[in-house]
């Protein structure tokens, strides 16, 4: 089974700061690799899909980047709107199974 | 916009089936290049997915609950279905139904606001 791990687990920022998450995965993904945002209480939301594409009516502040096994997801200037939780998924097709990370939580400072 | 709903009973006594149903609103749950999922989050902690169903009724499950689930569909109500027997305080979670998009990945794209069962006597 694919492992995902994820960096750090918990981030404090102030507004308009540049926040960065990486995921791992403990084998290579290709580009099988998406971020989600989750606000207490709420479903996950799919912000970036295949490691680095923006899924639509996600502001561009959001961003994904990385191939095979280590991926980055930024936020280039925090909003209030942007405290949630933040995880990984990975596919893996042999057999097929969809993996979380542990999740980033972030807050505003 | 696609909509997703869940729904089922909140308390399952343990040993029991948990069943939950999840109805598809705003397209056609037959559309292709669309799977439909189940995951579900204990309180507190991460996500966990549970499987998987295609409309010809092709399914796969996660290998640490497969001996357990079954994922089904209706796809003349547009609902499918999640059964998971043998529950315990462990299977206690929010359970989400979604949307798996399968266009150029594999992605959750649409989820149900989610639905909490407990486990307990």
């Amino acid at each position: 089974d694919i492992q995902m791990t994820q960096s750090p687990s918990s981030l404090s920022a102030s507004v308009g700061d540049r926040v960065t998450i990486t995921c791992q995965a403990s084998q290579d993904i290709s580009n099988y690799l998406n971020w989600y945002q989750q606000k207490p209480g709420k479903a996950p939301k799919l912000l970036i899909y295949d490691a680095s594409n923006l899924e639509t009516g996600v502001p561009s502040r959001f961003s994904g980047s990385g191939s095979g096994t280590d991926f980055t997801f930024t936020i280039s200037s925090l909003q209030p709107e942007d405290i949630a939780t933040y995880y990984c998924q990975q596919y893996d097709n042999l057999p097929p199974g969809f993996t979380f990370g542990p999740g980033t939580k972030v807050d505003i400072k | 916009q696609v909509q997703l709903q869940e729904s089922g009973p909140g308390l399952v006594k343990p040993s029991q089936t948990l069943s939950l149903t999840c109805t598809v609103s705003g397209g056609s749950i037959s559309s292709g290049s669309y799977y439909w999922s189940w995951i579900r989050q204990p309180a507190g902690k991460g996500l966990e997915w549970i499987g998987r169903i295609y409309t010809s009724g092709s399914t796969n499950y996660n290998p640490s609950l497969k001996s357990r689930v079954t994922i089904s569909v209706d796809t003349s109500k547009n609902q499918f279905s999640l059964k998971l027997s043998s529950v315990t305080a462990a299977d206690t979670a929010v359970y989400y139904c979604a949307r798996l998009n399968s266009l150029f990945g594999y992605y959750f794209d649409y989820w149900g606001q989610g639905t909490l069962v407990t486990v307990s006597s």
